[in-house]
């Protein structure tokens, strides 16, 4: 089965300063891998995914991750965060080739942006 | 745009109470998906459900039941809540491979 870890719980960060969000997982088999984001009382949203095609993948707000298959990681990166971007990030898989779309999610971090 | 929409925000029940969450999608999607969300814990998958009438088990369904009477209806049951149950809980849908649309979430505190 699936795994996906997210080392860190928590990563405190000044704004307009870099950061990069941890995810690591394992699976025997081909996987799709998505991060969504949470803001403060509100459901999940999609943030970015891969699929399949280039390794390097970018959202509409600047964030991007890379798919590295040798290190079973997908990191989320931002050269420059914002306020606004304080939220809570969950990395997650999915096998490829299912009929339906099961994710498992790591347990979340917490990004917090301070003036 | 999709839209989930989970009937309650919040919610405070008794212990032994029997509770329905309710949630409803917009765009004829196959699949739906409850979750529960704990602090340090992340999202884990209670039921799942990939056309109407039919149901799979996720990770936790000790405790819960479900319904899918309706392809944009299903909905969460708690036959007899217990204080251990109290959580937020996360409807989602989706169609294609992937891309899972959330709802707003449900509160749920068992006293």
């Amino acid at each position: 089965a699936q795994s996906v870890t997210q080392l860190d719980s928590q990563v405190p960060v000044f704004e307009e300063a870099p950061v990069e969000l941890r995810c690591n997982y394992s699976s025997s088999v081909s996987v799709y891998l998505f991060w969504y984001v949470q803001y403060p009382n509100q459901g999940l949203q999609l943030l970015l995914k891969y699929l399949s095609g280039s390794t390097l993948v970018e959202s509409i707000n600047g964030f991007e991750a890379e798919f590295n298959k040798s290190q079973t990681s997908f990191h989320l990166r931002k050269p420059s965060v914002h306020i606004s971007d304080t939220a809570e990030y969950f990395c997650a898989v999915s096998l490829m080739n299912t009929g339906f779309q099961k994710l498992v999610f790591g347990t979340g971090t917490r990004l917090l942006v301070s003036p | 745009d999709v839209k989930v929409t989970q009937s309650s925000r919040y919610l405070v029940k008794r212990t032994g109470e029997k509770v329905f969450l309710e949630c409803v999608q917009d765009m004829d999607h196959e699949n739906m998906f409850w979750y529960r969300q704990d602090p340090g814990l992340g999202l884990r998958l209670i039921y799942f459900s990939y056309d109407v009438k039919m149901k799979e088990k996720g990770d936790i369904p000790e405790g819960y039941s479900v319904s899918r009477e309706k392809k944009e209806r299903f909905s969460l049951i708690l036959e007899s809540a217990s204080t251990n149950q109290t959580s937020m809980y996360l409807c989602a849908s989706s169609f294609l491979a992937g891309e899972l649309f959330f709802g707003e979430g449900s509160r749920l505190t068992v006293l």
